[in-house]
């Protein structure tokens, strides 16, 4: 079964330094991977996606992501944290062959100032 | 340009009754989603509808029915609301051309306690 995991809970990182959220993956086929963001009360926001290519993604906000495919994982990087980046980060992978998205269980991101 | 809205935004309900939520979404995406949130277990999809006049069940679809009857809108229903469906419901679209590469576009939430 496909399936897409986030192992941290939460990440704390100090504002200025550089950060990583870990996602992992598991499909059957080519990956369509995704990364949204959550503010408080919000909706979820689309920050980037890989499809093909090159295996690092720019997306908004300053955020990157990085494809692995030897090690499934399709990690959010950013090189320089903002207090504002503070929020709630999900994974997502389309279902194989189908029309749904499979969400990880999200990752708490906490900027310190 | 609005994109996706839901309403209502807050609703209480006692257990037992029913209600709708509505999703309504401005840019003519041919699918659209219903999914639940609750915490440590990120979104599960509900429902989803790849079309007017179509639905499907997805991951937790026990308690809950929908309908497609416009493109614009997808109506969630609570037949008999029960505690464990206190949650906070989401809906997305997404366009049906550029097929599996395309994101999805999300409403803020109904938040919904069932006592």
């Amino acid at each position: 079964a496909q399936s897409v995991a986030q192992p941290e809970d939460q990440v704390n990182v100090a504002e200025g330094n550089p950060l990583t959220v870990k996602c992992t993956y598991s499909v059957s086929g080519n990956p369509y991977l995704f990364w949204y963001v959550q503010y408080p009360n919000r909706g979820l926001q689309f920050l980037l996606k890989y499809i093909t290519g090159d295996n690092l993604v720019k997306g908004s906000y300053g955020f990157e992501a990085e494809f692995n495919k030897s090690q499934t994982s399709f990690h959010l990087k950013k090189p320089s944290a903002l207090v504002s980046d503070s929020a709630l980060y999900f994974c997502a992978v389309r279902d194989t062959g189908t029309y749904k998205y499979i969400f990880g269980t999200g990752t708490r991101l906490k900027v310190l100032a | 340009n609005a994109g996706v809205t839901q309403t209502p935004k807050f609703r209480v309900l006692k257990t037992g009754q029913s209600m709708t939520l509505l999703c309504a979404q401005d840019m003519n995406h041919e699918y659209m989603y219903w999914y639940r949130q609750d915490p440590g277990m990120g979104l599960r999809l509900i429902h989803y509808s790849v079309g007017e006049g179509t639905t499907a069940k997805g991951e937790v679809p026990d308690g809950y029915n929908v309908s497609r009857l416009k493109k614009q809108n997808f109506l969630l229903g609570l037949e008999s609301a029960a505690p464990s469906q206190t949650s906070v419901y989401f809906c997305a679209s997404s366009p049906g051309t550029g097929g599996f590469n395309q994101p999805q576009h999300f409403g803020d939430g109904t938040r919904l306690s069932i006592l």
